[in-house]
């Protein structure tokens, strides 16, 4: 079975750039996350899909960050524009969306600002 | 306040000990996800549990719901269990610990 597909593994942009992260979640996975990691720290939930709606955004920075997720299986989240602080690792993950499921990552795309 | 906390947050091990790392939640949960992290990698769950007691191989995940409180216990350490071990809890959404860097000299 193939696992939680992330690219690119690595992005290197200058502040007040735009940067876009693709994340392809696992076969029938009907919900996907996406997550923000700075360095020591937990993961940061960003936006959770369930198929094509959104149900959380909260912590969404939303006047920069945007999340798309539109036939309701792989998604894109984007930065426009970047500032230093968005340094981190982004991680999609992806669950079956029945009750108390296992989460499954991606191996994260990590960004630095510069 | 965080609703997961770890302890420690720094472990090394020598290769062969035993090593318990500890997790406390603040949340009602539905479960309660044993992370790892190795660097410069993915995350891969260990175990989902929401009671009692968990084994795989040389890795023993216990859960008290009354106490709040979840153990990741790993028997026989070896330099490869090297990595951050994080706790995440389910409520409506997941919450997780800062994680737990673990360090096995050999």
């Amino acid at each position: 079975e193939a696992g939680v597909a992330q690219s690119p593994r690595y992005k290197i942009i200058e502040k007040r750039q735009s940067v876009a992260f693709w994340c392809n979640p696992i076969s029938g996975h009907a919900t996907l996350y996406w997550y923000q990691q700075i360095l020591g720290q937990g993961p940061k939930l960003l936006i959770q899909f369930q198929n094509n709606g959104v149900v959380d955004d909260s912590q969404l920075p939303k006047d920069r960050f945007s999340a798309e997720r539109l036939k309701g299986v792989d998604s894109t989240l984007k930065i426009q524009p970047a500032k230093l602080e968005d340094s981190a690792v982004y991680l999609c993950a992806s669950s079956t969306g029945q009750g108390s499921e296992k989460l499954f990552f991606g191996s994260g795309t990590q960004l630095s600002v510069l | 306040k965080n609703e997961v906390e770890q302890s420690p947050q720094n472990l090394t091990a020598q290769e062969g000990e035993f090593i318990t790392i500890n997790c406390s939640y603040s949340v009602g949960i539905s479960a309660l996800h044993w992370l790892q992290q190795h660097p410069g990698g993915g995350i891969v769950s260990l175990f989902m549990l929401s009671s009692g007691k968990k084994k795989h191989g040389r890795l023993i995940a216990t859960i008290n719901i009354q106490e709040k409180h979840s153990s990741l216990h790993i028997t026989a350490s070896h330099p490869r269990d090297s990595a951050v071990y994080i706790c995440a809890v389910r409520k409506n959404q997941f919450y997780f610990g800062t994680g737990t860097s673990l360090t096995v000299i050999p």
